[in-house]
């Protein structure tokens, strides 16, 4: 899984209440992404780095942040979480880009419930 | 909006048989991913084609791309129990090695 741990891996918490996830990677790789997978929607992209302190938005960024202090760690905070946040959420990460860089690897994944 | 979209979206087989599942896309790619989700995981990925490349083959894996038909399909030959799993294709996306996701199929291969 190229040494790739989220942290929570489940977490019930309340409407209104700030939660951060935790991805943290021991391969140096430079991209880490923040994923979430929901019945229907596939997997959809919340937050990317492309790297220290470099960030950007993805698709469905809307109520949450990202921080990126170093290399191996990838914060994702949920300012103030909100039931349609009940999702479950992947880190990735890619080695670099182009040619022989493609291919991303995920974590195992964090359960979250907002109730 | 989701740019891979795979058929079908579930599909049920018995093992020893072979499975396909077909993903579209709408715009101009330079490759095309295939991935793996056993339930309760993360994604692996199992393979990818280049858009100079019509068909490629890993183990019991077989991809083929049409891009003129902006669609690729995925061949599991032989399938086993163990092959029970959802499985993604994926296409980059404008920078920074993003990718799309489609919504996935779901195999299930009885014993």
């Amino acid at each position: 899984d190229a040494g790739i741990t989220q942290s929570p891996r489940h977490k019930v918490t309340e409407t209104g209440t700030p939660v951060t996830l935790r991805c943290h990677q021991t391969e140096n790789h430079r991209y880490m992404y923040w994923y979430r997978q929901d019945p229907g929607h596939g997997l959809r992209l919340i937050h990317y780095s492309y790297g220290v302190k470099d960030t950007d938005k993805g698709e469905v960024s809307d109520g949450y942040s990202v921080s990126r202090s170093k290399t191996e760690d990838f914060l994702l905070t949920l300012e103030s979480a909100t039931s349609s946040q009940t999702s479950v959420y992947f880190c990735a990460t890619q080695q670099g880009r182009g040619s022989g860089y493609n291919e991303q690897f995920f974590g195992p994944g964090t359960r979250l419930t907002v109730l | 909006s989701q740019q891979g979209e795979e058929d079908p979206q579930a599909l049920s087989i018995q093992e020893g048989e072979n499975a396909t599942m077909n993903c579209s896309y709408k715009t101009s790619i330079n490759n095309l991913q295939w991935y793996r989700q056993n339930s309760g995981r993360g994604l692996v990925h199992l393979i990818l084609i280049r858009s100079n490349e019509r068909e490629k083959h890993s183990g019991r894996l077989r991809v083929t791309l049409d891009t003129s038909k902006k669609s690729s399909s995925l061949l599991i030959t032989a399938s086993r129990a163990a092959d029970t799993a959802s499985y993604f294709c994926a296409t980059p996306g404008t920078s920074y090695g993003k990718l799309t996701f489609g919504q996935g199929t779901i195999l299930t291969v009885h014993p």
